[in-house]
């Protein structure tokens, strides 16, 4: 258990429809990012957010949008869903220790399925 | 800006034959990298950092990873492969030099194992 947490394990939703992932980091840790994981992509880099402020921005479409909240959680909000947006949404999150050699420590995912 | 290449899309080998999954990597920085496991249908799991404290360096199941700086190189091999190793293996380098540096991920290296 990697102490990072997401919800909910498996989405199905269709087309045009919007829906929110939510990653939960590990205790501590200030630093949270999101991935996209499809079979034809990849692993792609979408946002990270430290400590509740944008970081970087990666391949996020302007559909999706994130937030870091005060208590750390942060949240993917993913509109008018395509079909090709179905894969497998990661968060992982990283130290505020541990300085440049800090690893993350990612969730299990979130399995969207858009029908 | 920082780059990091996986040099193999796949690599097949047989059960108790070594194993090299090849990484080389570009930063303007003294890099943080890492190498992660990811079995199907589950999250990402770090096999090894690397921290500069040692070129050599160790990870979990067996793995092992150099650091050689003249050849930009952070290669992982294992001595003898198991069937459980298969799965896909990504490299990622860690830029900026801070704890909440970008994570730049390989392209994966898909790790067959056969009997």
């Amino acid at each position: 258990d990697s102490g990072v947490t997401q919800t909910p394990k498996h989405l199905i939703t269709a087309t045009g429809q919007r829906v929110t992932l939510r990653c939960s980091p590990r205790s501590g840790d200030l630093s949270v990012y999101w991935y996209q994981q499809s079979l034809d992509q990849g692993l792609q880099f979408l946002i990270q957010y430290y400590n509740g402020e944008e970081r970087a921005k990666g391949n996020i479409l302007e559909r999706f949008s994130a937030q870091q909240f005060p208590d750390l959680h942060s949240e993917l909000n993913l509109s008018s869903l395509e079909l090709g947006d179905s894969a497998l949404y990661f968060c992982a999150s990283s130290g505020a220790t541990g300085g440049p050699w800090a690893e993350a420590f990612f969730g299990q995912g979130t399995r969207l399925t858009v029908v | 800006a920082q780059s990091v290449t996986q040099l193999d899309s796949h690599v097949s080998v047989s059960e108790g034959t070594p194993v090299l999954l090849r990484c080389n990597y570009s930063s303007s920085y003294s890099p943080s990298l890492f190498w992660y496991v990811q079995h199907p249908n589950k999250g990402l799991q770090l096999l090894l950092k690397y921290t500069s404290a040692a070129t050599l360096v160790k990870g979990i199941n067996g793995f092992e990873a150099e650091f050689k700086k003249s050849e930009t190189s952070f290669h992982l091999t294992k001595p003898s492969a198991h069937m459980s190793d298969a799965a896909e293996y990504f490299c990622v380098g860690k830029s900026g030099g801070t704890s909440y540096g970008k994570l730049t991920f390989g392209q994966g290296t898909i790790l067959t194992v056969h009997p």
